[in-house]
C-alpha cells in the first residue's frame, strides 16, 4: 500500500535558520502530495500542495517541489521563525474518496 | 471558505458506552473523510463518505465504527461500545472542492475522545 516516511524529529533550530524536512514516498499511481501543519493544540492546517511531477507547492515562505525520480517532497524554509514551531505532516492522496496517507509528522522547534 | 465544524470539541466516556461525533460541513460538498490521531502519533484515515454513502475505509474502521449523515447536514461518526484504545482526537475533513475529490482536504478542529 501507499506509504510516506519523513525525518524524525524533533528538529531544533535557531531562528533565522534554513530548513530542509525530508519526506519520501511509495504509491502506486500518480498522486497528489501536500504537507501539513499542526499547531500546539490545534487542528491540520493545510500549508502547500502540488499535484504533479516537477509542480512547486509554496505558502509562507516553505515550498516542496515534486520530484517524481526520487519520490520525494522535501519542505524548505530559507529562514525560519519562532512562530513556525509546529509539527509537520507529509501525505499524498491518490484523489476522489482516497484517505490521505499520513507520515509520522516532524516536530520542529524555532529557538529565538 | 470556511472549514467543517465539529461538536463537541471535548467527549469523555466510559469503557463500552457508545459515543457519536458529529461534523457539520458545507451542504453541497460531496466527499467527507474521518480521521483519529492518538496523542503524540500520525495522523490515520478512518473512512470516507461520498454522496452519503461509504466509499473507503481503512483496516481500522471495523464493525465498532459507522458513518452516517442522517439529516443531509451533520455528518456523524459513531463508536458502539468504545475501548480504552479508541482515546483520541478525532477530524473531520471535506475535500477542497464541492463536487470533487481532489485529495486537498481542510480539516475540522477536532473531537478529543477520552475513554475511562
Amino acid at each position: 500500500g501507499d506509504s510516506v516516511t519523513q525525518m524524525e524529529g524533533p528538529v531544533t533550530l535557531s531562528e533565522e535558520a534554513f530548513l530542509t524536512i525530508n519526506c519520501t514516498y511509495t504509491a502506486t499511481g500518480y498522486p497528489s502530495l501536500f504537507w501539513y501543519v499542526q499547531y500546539p493544540g490545534e487542528g491540520l492546517q493545510l500549508l502547500l500542495k502540488a499535484t504533479k511531477a516537477d509542480d512547486k507547492g509554496s505558502n509562507k515562505g516553505f515550498e516542496a517541489t515534486y520530484r517524481k525520480e526520487t519520490t520525494s517532497f522535501h519542505l524548505e524554509k530559507g529562514s525560519v521563525q519562532v512562530s513556525d514551531s509546529a509539527v509537520y505532516f507529509c501525505a499524498l492522496s491518490g484523489g476522489g474518496a482516497d484517505g490521505l496517507t499520513f507520515g509520522k509528522g516532524t516536530h520542529l522547534i524555532i529557538q529565538p | 471558505e470556511p472549514e467543517v465544524t465539529q461538536t463537541p470539541s471535548h467527549q469523555v466516556t466510559q469503557m463500552g458506552q457508545e459515543v457519536i461525533l458529529r461534523c457539520v460541513p458545507i451542504s453541497n460538498h460531496l466527499y467527507f473523510y474521518w480521521y483519529r490521531q492518538i496523542l503524540g502519533q500520525k495522523v490515520e484515515f478512518l473512512v470516507s463518505f461520498y454522496n452519503n454513502e461509504i466509499s473507503e475505509k481503512s483496516e481500522i474502521f471495523d464493525d465498532q465504527f459507522s458513518v452516517e449523515r442522517p439529516d443531509g447536514s451533520n455528518f456523524t461518526l459513531k463508536i458502539r461500545s468504545t475501548k480504552l484504545e479508541d482515546s483520541a482526537m478525532y477530524f473531520c475533513a471535506r475535500d477542497f472542492r464541492p463536487g470533487q475529490g481532489t485529495g486537498e482536504q481542510y480539516f475540522g478542529p477536532g473531537t478529543r475522545l477520552t475513554v475511562t
